[in-house]
C-alpha cells in the first residue's frame, strides 16, 4: 500500500460547527504532516508529527487541533473556523530516515467554511 | 531557514516545445531537491528528485539538473504534451531535516 488516504474529500461547515479530517497511511512512515493549500499556492506547513509526537506547530490558530492516535492515523479537529480557513487540506507522510526521502501526499480535503 | 525562489510563475508553450523551470535556494546544507506536479484539483505528486551528490537525473521526458556551487536547480520537460499542463513546485530540504521548503510554483500551460 503506497497511498495516503484522506477523508472526507469535500467538507462544508458553518462557523459554529465542529468537524474532523482524517488521514491514514500503511507505509510504515514515522513522520506525518498537515498542510493547508490555497489555489495555485504552495502547501503551507501546519503541523508535523514524528513518531506520534507533535514536533512542529507552525503557529497555527487553536481552532485547528491535531491528533495522532497511532503511527498510521492523523486527525485534524476543526472548531469555530473562519471563511478564510477555506482551502485544500493535505496530509502527507514520509520516512524520517533511510533512502526514501520524498513525501507522499494524500488527495486532500476541500474545506469550505460558510 | 531555507528560502526557495522559483521562476517563472507562469509558462506558456506550444505542444512539442521544451519547458524549463528554475529554482534557487539559500541554504548550502540542503541536499535533497524534489519536484512536484499538481494538476487542477488533485494532490501534489512527486515526479522527479535529485540529491546533492548528483548533477543531473533523467526520467523519460523530464530531467533535473543541479548546480551546487550556484545553488540552483532546474526542471526540463521535452516534447511537452497538453497533459503536462499543471502547477509545478520545486522544493529544497536541508540535511538533518525532513521538512522541505517549497517554491511558489510555476503554472505550465501547454497549448495543443
Amino acid at each position: 500500500d503506497t497511498e495516503v488516504t484522506q477523508t472526507p474529500k469535500h467538507l462544508v461547515m458553518g462557523m459554529t460547527n465542529k468537524k474532523s479530517l482524517k488521514c491514514e497511511q500503511h507505509m510504515g512512515h514515522r513522520a506525518m504532516y498537515w498542510y493547508k493549500q490555497k489555489a495555485k499556492k504552495p502547501p503551507e506547513l501546519m503541523f508535523v508529527y514524528s513518531y506520534e509526537k507533535l514536533s512542529i506547530n507552525e503557529s497555527v490558530p487553536s481552532r485547528f487541533s491535531p491528533e495522532c492516535p497511532n503511527s498510521s492515523l492523523l486527525n485534524l479537529h476543526l472548531h469555530a473556523l473562519q471563511p478564510e480557513d477555506s482551502a485544500l487540506y493535505l496530509c502527507a507522510s514520509s520516512q524520517e530516515q533511510g533512502t526514501t526521502y520524498g513525501y507522499t501526499f494524500g488527495s486532500g480535503t476541500r474545506l469550505t467554511v460558510v | 531557514g531555507e528560502n526557495v525562489e522559483q521562476h517563472p510563475s507562469t509558462l506558456s508553450v506550444q505542444e512539442g516545445d521544451s519547458a524549463v523551470i528554475k529554482c534557487t535556494y539559500s541554504d548550502s546544507a540542503s541536499n535533497y531537491f524534489p519536484w512536484y506536479k499538481q494538476e487542477l484539483g488533485k494532490r501534489p505528486q512527486l515526479i522527479i528528485d535529485i540529491r546533492s551528490n548528483v548533477g543531473e537525473k533523467k526520467d523519460q521526458r523530464i530531467a533535473v539538473t543541479l548546480n551546487k556551487t550556484a545553488k540552483h536547480f532546474s526542471l526540463h520537460i521535452t516534447e511537452t504534451q497538453p497533459e503536462d499542463s499543471a502547477v509545478y513546485f520545486c522544493a529544497a530540504r536541508p540535511g538533518g531535516s525532513y521538512i522541505p521548503t517549497f517554491g511558489r510554483g510555476t503554472s505550465l500551460i501547454v497549448h495543443p
